[in-house]
């Protein structure tokens, strides 16, 4: 069984610019999270997709932005890039969006903003 | 205060020594707990899963929960070189049956097995 992906795995960009991350969460799991992890602040919750739907949001400005499609994979958008926003982006998903269901994390996208 | 607060370490054990991890959380209405592991450069990985109090054991891991007390730690025995990363404890803090899922995590603690 697969697990989640994502992609790209590495990613540099300029300030100013967007960019869109995907993740392919393990077949059957309809819950997709995501987080954004630093050396300063650690694994932050970005916001959580269930059935396409934004379920929960995390305190990240409204730059961060995400979707989820019908075949449950999501992408994450990140717009006006900040240097800042260097970060290693994981995704997580579950078979279901239930607090005792356990994620699985993905290989995470290391963004570099220069 | 902090949602989620562990140690940073590093916790140094040497090698077949029983090392023990400690967090503690501040929601008190959340019910699931989890222990992810970490290797540098690479994404945290799930050991242990726990939602009710007491121990929980796995081969060498045993998970430890006292709801009353808002503590959760992880017990590695007879630990070896190859568990020396980053262990994070993560906190579901949604309601169950919310219909959605959020995993706050402490900041992780560095464990270092010496051979």
């Amino acid at each position: 069984k697969a697990g989640v992906t994502q992609t790209p795995r590495y990613l540099i960009k300029t300030r100013g610019q967007q960019v869109t991350l995907s993740c392919s969460p393990i077949s059957g799991h309809r819950s997709v999270s995501w987080y954004q992890q630093t050396p300063g602040q650690g694994l932050q919750f970005l916001f959580e997709y269930f059935s396409e739907t934004q379920r929960n949001k995390g305190n990240f400005p409204g730059r961060f932005s995400g979707r989820q499609f019908s075949n449950s994979r999501s992408e994450m958008n990140v717009s006006t890039l900040e240097l800042g926003d260097s970060a290693l982006y994981l995704c997580a998903s579950s078979w279901k969006a239930d607090s005792l269901i356990e994620a699985f994390f993905g290989q995470g996208t290391r963004l570099t903003v220069v | 205060q902090k949602e989620v607060e562990q140690n940073s370490g590093p916790l140094s054990v040497p090698e077949g020594a029983i090392a023990s991890l400690n967090c503690t959380y501040s929601d008190r209405g959340s019910q699931s707990f989890f222990w992810y592991r970490q290797y540098s450069g690479k994404s945290p990985e799930l050991i242990m899963s726990i939602y009710s109090n007491g121990d929980k054991e796995d081969g060498r891991f045993t998970a430890q929960l006292n709801k009353a007390s808002q503590y959760v730690s992880l017990l590695i025995r007879d630990s070896q070189p190859s568990d020396s990363a980053t262990y994070l404890c993560a906190v579901n803090v949604t309601p169950r049956m919310d219909s959605s899922y959020k995993l706050i995590f402490g900041s992780g603690t560095r464990l270092l097995v010496r051979p």
